[in-house]
């Protein structure tokens, strides 16, 4: 079965640095998306950035940007120019391209906060 | 406007006292699921449909029912709701065709059961 972790349950970040959110993963499937999705306080699951397996160029989103390793199953995010509105709860989710289920496996969130 | 759409959004009751949560999609999207989020534990599923009149478990069915009459709608019961269901739901829908599809979820709603 597919798990994914996320070791840093929080994390603490100055407005305008850069900071990175680690995730790790754990499947035997060569084909699968992953995905980072941002929930504000207003509870809201909102889709930041996506990534495809088959793809070995990372994808970016203005200023959010991944670091995906595949062989090392890891799928890093990585905020850039962090401003307030960044703090949130984020959470890594992986969902396989043949599973029947089109199921979302998600890790247990890192909550970020921005320091003015 | 695009939305998937969750009643209520929030629900004190009390243990033993049946309830449903609704939830309804505009996207005519095939796929629709059920989830819940714990602190610590992330969002796990709990049951999924992928057509009107198939549903199947997910990963923690226990205690809940669904159905799926109509394409849009996917309600969660709830028939005999116990204090350890006490979480945030959220319904999610998307398209079947490719897993890279976004799941666009609702906005939640807060159950709490005494």
């Amino acid at each position: 079965a597919q798990t994914v972790t996320q070791s840093q349950p929080e994390m603490s970040v100055q407005e305008a640095e850069t900071v990175t959110l680690s995730c790790t993963y754990d499947t035997s499937e060569s084909d699968y998306y992953l995905f980072w999705y941002k929930q504000p306080p207003s509870r809201q699951m909102i889709l930041v950035i996506r990534q495809e397996a088959y793809k070995q160029q990372n994808a970016t989103e203005n200023r959010f940007s991944v670091n995906f390793q595949k062989a090392a199953k890891s799928f890093s995010l990585k905020i850039s120019d962090s401003q307030l509105g960044d703090a949130a709860m984020y959470f890594c989710a992986y969902r396989s391209e043949s599973g029947a289920t089109n199921k979302l496996i998600f890790g247990t969130g890192t909550l970020l906060a921005v320091q003015p | 406007e695009a939305q998937v759409t969750q009643n209520p959004r929030y629900l004190i009751t009390v243990t033993g006292k049946k309830l449903t949560v609704t939830c309804s999609q505009n996207m005519n999207h095939e796929y629709m699921s059920w989830y819940r989020q714990d602190p610590g534990l992330g969002l796990r599923q709990i049951y999924y449909s992928m057509n009107v009149e198939v549903t199947d478990k997910g990963d923690v069915p226990e205690g809940y029912k669904v159905s799926r009459k109509e394409k849009r709608n996917f309600p969660l019961i709830l028939e005999s709701p116990s204090p350890n269901q006490t979480s945030l739901y959220f319904c999610a829908s998307s398209t079947l065709s490719s897993g890279r599809n976004e799941q666009f979820f609702g906005p939640g709603t807060r159950l709490t059961v005494l």
